[in-house]
């Protein structure tokens, strides 16, 4: 059985441009959670979906961060525009609900903005 | 809203010998799991262990086991016999038990811990 699945496994960007990360949930899974990593904030929620609905997104630092889950099996999470500070690991995760709360995690995006 | 505590930046153990991981957590919940994820230097973050607040009995996978001492808060991963694979950032994270198990993680700021041969 396939893991999650993210994409790109690295992008470099120039700030002021769209970046788009995509992520596809292991099959069967009903919640989405999108995560970062820095090395001053450790790694931090941004936004989790139940069954393709947004469930809480006050994790999201900034108006330019969106999350969307179209269905079952694609996520992605878009920054417009982007800025040296986004620079960091973004992990997508999916559980299954009453799966005792166990997450999967996705091998990651490492962001990097000049 | 909850907190992680691990207060250990970094660890050093001789191979073969047993090391203990400390994590303190703060809530409000009774109902709540908590867990223990490995990162090795590839990134994938890799469940080690999990525990539910409800289980008096402390969970066990193997050399990896915890101290869950619930009225204390507390969550220690202690490895035993430990290998050179177990180099790694080890984090704590708390999950609330509420709605179906589906909220997000709060994860601690980790502890790197190193192996020596």
């Amino acid at each position: 059985d396939a893991g999650v699945i993210q994409s790109p496994r690295h992008e470099v960007t120039e700030m002021g441009q769209e970046v788009t990360l995509r992520c596809k949930p292991i099959s069967g899974h009903n919640s989405l959670f999108w995560y970062r990593q820095t090395m001053m904030r450790g790694l931090e929620l941004l936004i989790y979906f139940n069954n393709n609905v947004p469930i809480d997104d006050s994790g999201m630092p900034e108006d330019r961060f969106s999350a969307k889950m179209p269905n079952a099996s694609f996520s992605t999470l878009k920054i417009q525009p982007s800025e040296p500070r986004d620079s960091a690991v973004y992990f997508c995760a999916s559980s299954r609900t009453g799966n005792r709360g166990e997450q999967y995690f996705g091998p990651g995006t490492r962001l990097t903005v000049t | 809203a909850q907190t992680v505590t691990q207060s250990q930046p970094e660890m050093s153990v001789q191979e073969a010998e047993t090391v203990t991981l400390s994590c303190t957590y703060d809530t409000s919940e009774s109902d709540y799991y908590l867990f223990w994820y490995k990162q090795p230097p590839s990134r994938q973050m890799i469940l080690v262990i999990r525990q539910e607040a409800y289980k008096q009995q402390n969970a066990t996978e193997n050399r990896f086991s915890v101290n869950f001492q619930k009225a204390a808060k507390s969550f220690s991963l202690k490895i035993s016999d430990s290998q050179l694979g177990d180099a790694a950032m080890y984090f704590c994270a708390y999950r609330s038990g509420g709605g179906g198990g589906a909220d997000g993680l709060t994860f601690g700021k980790g502890t790197h811990l190193i192996i020596q041969p």
